[in-house]
């Protein structure tokens, strides 16, 4: 079965980088066909996608934060990772990782992280 | 960006009513619609795909149908452990965009 973890500090000091990072198992992230992406929800909010990346390496990010965003994949580890830079208030939301095939659409969500934007 | 617009926001109803909600997205997306439901401090839980087509493991009781720009689910029978939060999502084209979710609530 597959599981995705995400991970990282659950705090972030305002204009700093938000840094998190995926880790799947029970299955390889190399994969062809599937993309890696993230979620995330204000606190109260709906659902916002920020962007994927394919096993590939090749991104498709939201415009909304294309300027402030990277989103990278480490097949060795079996990994992917989000950096959001210049965070304000309006970046604090519980992050989700997940996956969808070509075509189809998220099948495997990770538990989430809360990550909050505060001096 | 494709605007996706669930209706309504929130509902009351009892067990073992039959419940829809609509989804209506801002251009045609042909069937590339996707359903999820999530309770509260929990990851969103896929249910349908490709508007009509159940995920692996989802009950019966769960339906969908649309093509184009309107789409609907259906709770056949509302059950105790359905009443969650809804949220319809379009994978025809990237920005991948959610509707604002339907709130299921126990009459």
């Amino acid at each position: 079965q597959l599981q995705l973890q995400e991970s990282g500090p659950g705090l972030v000091k305002p204009s700093e980088t938000l840094s998190l990072t995926c880790t799947v198992s029970g299955g390889s992230i190399s994969s062809s066909g599937y993309f890696w992406g993230w979620i995330r929800q204000p606190p109260g909010a709906g659902l916002e996608w920020i962007g994927s990346i394919s096993y590939s390496g090749s991104t498709y990010y939201n415009p909304s934060l294309k300027s402030r965003l990277t989103i990278s994949i480490d097949t060795s580890r079996n990994q992917f990772s989000l950096k959001l830079s210049s965070v304000t208030a309006a970046d604090t939301a519980v992050y989700y990782c997940a996956r969808r095939g070509g075509g189809r659409p998220i099948d495997y969500w990770g538990q989430g992280t809360l990550v909050t934007v505060s001096s | 960006d494709i605007q996706m617009t669930q209706s309504p926001s929130s509902l009351s109803a009892s067990v073992g009513d039959r419940v829809t909600i609509t989804c209506r997205a801002s251009q045609g997306i042909s069937n590339y619609l996707a359903w999820f439901q999530q309770k509260p401090g929990k990851a969103p839980k896929s249910l349908i795909y490709g508007a009509s087509s159940l995920q692996s493991g989802v009950p019966s009781k769960f339906s969908g149908s649309g093509s184009g720009t309107d789409f609907t689910l259906t709770i056949s029978s509302l059950q105790p452990e359905d009443f969650a939060t809804y949220y319809c999502q379009q994978y025809s084209s990237y920005p991948l965009t959610f509707g604002g979710g339907t709130k299921v609530e126990i009459k």
